[in-house]
């Protein structure tokens, strides 16, 4: 069973240009979780998708952010206009709840994107 | 508004040393407590996980325990290894995300 996957693990982006980040949950999973680390910081939530479907994007950025879960294929982190202080580590996570509520599963985190913009 | 905080932030012990990591937490409505390893530029691995009915959970040589009278959560690792050096996270589990503390950074010499 092959963990969470995400790509590129490494993206380099020239101010103004827009970042995709991919994120393939474990399999069988269909929650999907987004976390960022800034440099020196602790990982801070982002959003948490179901398929099709945001759930709480609370700590997701008003602009420029956006984020997708389709019904085929991988969760998507979008950043457009990337400014110099998005560079980060993208952290995706997935888990198996399948019941409407708390985290209450173990959340399996990917390898992680990590960001530069320079 | 949850907040997570682990003291110390980094910590270098010898070879065969037990490891006392500490994590404390402000909102005792939390559902669990998980412990996470997190090697550098790498991904997170998730160590134990306590639910919130729970006291304490084992793993191999790593012990957590939670009281959320006190907003604090403990992991013992026992006869440290080299291989044990990485930085462990605690993070607290409410509605649809975990809160995250800074992390202590752990250094063991051979």
């Amino acid at each position: 069973n092959a963990g969470v996957m995400q790509n590129p693990r490494h993206l380099v982006r020239r101010r103004g240009q827009e970042a995709r980040l991919r994120c393939s949950p474990m399999k069988g999973h269909s929650h999907v979780y987004w976390y960022r680390q800034l440099p020196e910081e602790g990982l801070k939530f982002m959003v948490y998708l179901q398929k099709e479907n945001i759930i709480d994007e609370s700590g997701m950025p008003k602009e420029r952010f956006s984020a997708e879960f389709p019904k085929e294929g991988p969760s998507i982190l979008r950043i457009q206009q990337v400014v110099r202080g998005d560079s980060a580590a993208y952290f995706c996570a997935s888990s198996p709840r399948t019941s409407g509520g708390d985290v209450q599963e173990t959340q399996y985190f990917g390898p992680g994107t990590r960001l530069l913009v320079l | 508004k949850q907040e997570v905080t682990q003291i110390p932030a980094a910590l270098s012990v010898p070879e065969g040393e037990n490891l006392v990591l500490n994590c404390s937490f402000t909102d005792s409505a939390i559902y669990n407590l998980q412990w996470f390893r997190q090697d550098p530029g790498k991904g997170l691995t998730s160590l134990l996980l306590i639910q919130s009915s729970q006291r304490e959970q084992t793993s191999g040589r790593l012990n957590a325990s939670l009281d959320k009278s006190s907003g604090r959560s403990t992991l013992y690792i026992a006869a440290s290894q080299p291989g044990d050096s990485a930085t462990y996270l605690c993070a607290g589990a409410a509605g649809n995300k975990l809160t995250f503390g800074g992390g202590t950074r752990v250094l063991v010499k051979p």
